[in-house]
C-alpha cells in the first residue's frame, strides 16, 4: 500500500496560463475526492468521484476548474486560465467507498506569479 | 449553512500535560466526525474518528468524544510529547463529503 500520490508536489507558472495535476489514489479505492487548502485554514471540497463518475461538485469549482477520473483509477484537475486566487494547496483524498475514511496525499502547491 | 467551528487556533502545553480541541457543527445529520493532523508540507494524516452511534473512542493516548445533542465533539490528547506539535482538523460529514475546521496549531513546550 503506498498511499495516495499526487504530481507534481510543487507548480510555479505565471497568470493566465494552465496547469493539471494528477492523483494516484490507494489501490481498490473508489472514492476518490479533490480538496483546495489555503494558508490557515481547513481543506475546501472540490469535488468528488465515485469509479469514473464525477457525483458531486462545489460552488467554488468555477468553470476554469475541471476534473476527470477516465477510468476509475487515477484522476486528473485542470485549472484553465490561472488567476492569483488559484494559488494555494491541491489535496488529493482516497476512501474505499461511501461512509470510509478518507486518506489525503501531501498535495500539489499551486503558486500564480 | 454547513459549518464546523473549531477552537482554540493556537494551543500551547507543557509536554506530558494533555491537550484539548473542542469542535461544534451546525448539521444535524452529520454522522461521521474525523480528525487529522497536518504536519508542515504534508498531507493531512487521518489519527482517530467516530460516528455517531457511540459516545467515545479512545486509541492510546488520543481519545475522541461526541455528544450529538449539543452537536460539540472534542480531542483529547494525554501525555503529551514534542511529536505531538502540529495542525490539528476536526470534521464532520455533510451528505457524502466531509467539512472541514479551520484548525487548531498544536505547540508542545519542552
Amino acid at each position: 500500500d503506498t498511499g495516495v500520490s499526487q504530481d507534481p508536489r510543487h507548480k510555479i507558472t505565471k497568470r493566465g496560463q494552465n496547469v493539471t495535476f494528477r492523483c494516484d489514489p490507494i489501490s481498490e479505492h473508489n472514492r476518490l475526492y479533490w480538496y483546495r487548502q489555503t494558508l490557515g485554514q481547513g481543506p475546501e471540497f472540490l469535488t468528488y468521484f465515485q469509479n469514473e463518475a464525477q457525483l458531486e461538485k462545489s460552488r467554488l469549482l468555477s468553470n476554469r476548474f475541471s476534473a476527470e477520473r477516465p477510468k476509475g483509477s487515477f484522476s486528473t484537475l485542470e485549472i484553465q486560465r490561472t488567476e492569483q486566487g488559484d494559488s494555494a494547496m491541491y489535496l488529493c483524498a482516497s476512501s474505499l467507498d461511501g461512509w470510509q475514511p478518507q486518506h489525503f496525499g501531501d498535495g500539489t502547491r499551486l503558486s500564480i506569479l | 449553512g454547513e459549518n464546523v467551528e473549531q477552537h482554540p487556533s493556537t494551543l500551547s502545553v507543557q509536554e506530558g500535560d494533555s491537550a484539548v480541541i473542542k469542535c461544534t457543527y451546525s448539521d444535524s445529520a452529520s454522522n461521521y466526525f474525523p480528525w487529522y493532523k497536518q504536519e508542515l508540507g504534508k498531507g493531512p494524516q487521518l489519527i482517530i474518528d467516530i460516528r455517531s452511534n457511540v459516545g467515545e473512542k479512545k486509541d492510546q493516548r488520543i481519545a475522541v468524544t461526541l455528544n450529538k445533542t449539543a452537536k460539540h465533539f472534542s480531542l483529547h490528547i494525554t501525555e503529551t510529547q514534542p511529536e505531538d506539535s502540529a495542525v490539528y482538523f476536526c470534521a464532520a460529514s455533510i451528505g457524502d463529503k466531509i467539512i472541514f475546521g479551520k484548525g487548531t496549531r498544536l505547540h508542545i513546550l519542552p
